[in-house]
């Protein structure tokens, strides 16, 4: 089976831009989970989402949203983007709406500038 | 809010001796705690979890034992090589849907 997925791998964003990032869990997955990894702050819990339905959030301002589409894959959305966004997203994809057995992606580097 | 805390957040060992990680979790309710082994570059790999009604789970030279009364896990690895080496994040299980994680330990192991 394909692992995780994301893209792209690599974006440069200049502050007060917005950006979508695309994640494609392992097929038969039908959870995905969003998280935003930095060196201060380590891997911080953004949302998850099952069956297209956002079932938990992290404490993250409103200009981080997200939304997964019915052969589950998900993308999310960062508007207004500030410096302190720039950090490595990662998804992670679980088969049955669980938190058991998460498999990440290789991440997106978000720069913004 | 549900917190997780892991020590040490730097750990330095040379070839062969073992390594132990520990982390504390904030809410009783959690019942599935992971953790990750993540590489240079790479993305976090699941390494071994251990759910509630375990107290301990074996997988070759890596272990880990959960204390729930005390809330607190600790991840073991044995005869440690260099390819160990690597950022070792633990997790705790939010609800039924996400996973709160530690802020990871650099593990080095020297030859």
């Amino acid at each position: 089976k394909a692992g995780v997925t994301q893209t792209p791998r690599y974006l440069i964003k200049t502050r007060g831009q917005q950006v979508t990032l695309s994640c494609s869990p392992i097929s038969g997955h039908r959870s995905v989970s969003w998280y935003q990894q930095t060196p201060g702050q380590g891997l911080q819990f953004l949302f998850e989402y099952f069956s297209e339905t956002q079932r938990n959030k992290g404490n993250f301002p409103g200009r981080f949203s997200g939304r997964q589409f019915s052969n589950s894959r998900s993308e999310m959305n960062v508007s207004t983007l500030e410096l302190g966004d720039s950090a490595l997203y990662l998804c992670a994809s679980s088969l049955d709406g669980t938190p058991y057995e998460q498999y990440f992606g290789p991440g997106t580097r978000l720069t913004v500038t | 809010g549900e917190n997780v805390e892991q020590h040490p957040s730097t750990l330095s060992v040379q070839e062969g001796d073992s390594a132990v990680i520990k982390c504390t979790y904030s809410d009783s309710a959690s019942n599935y705690f992971p953790w990750y082994k993540q590489e240079l570059g790479k993305r976090p790999q699941l390494i071994i979890d251990i759910r509630s009604n375990v107290g301990e789970k074996k997988d070759q030279r890596i272990a880990v034992t959960l204390n729930k009364t005390a809330k607190h896990f600790s991840l073991h690895i044995t005869e440690t090589q260099p390819e160990d080496s690597a950022v070792y994040f633990c997790a705790a299980s939010i609800g039924v849907t996400a996973l709160i994680f530690g802020k990871g330990t650099t593990l080095s192991v020297s030859s």
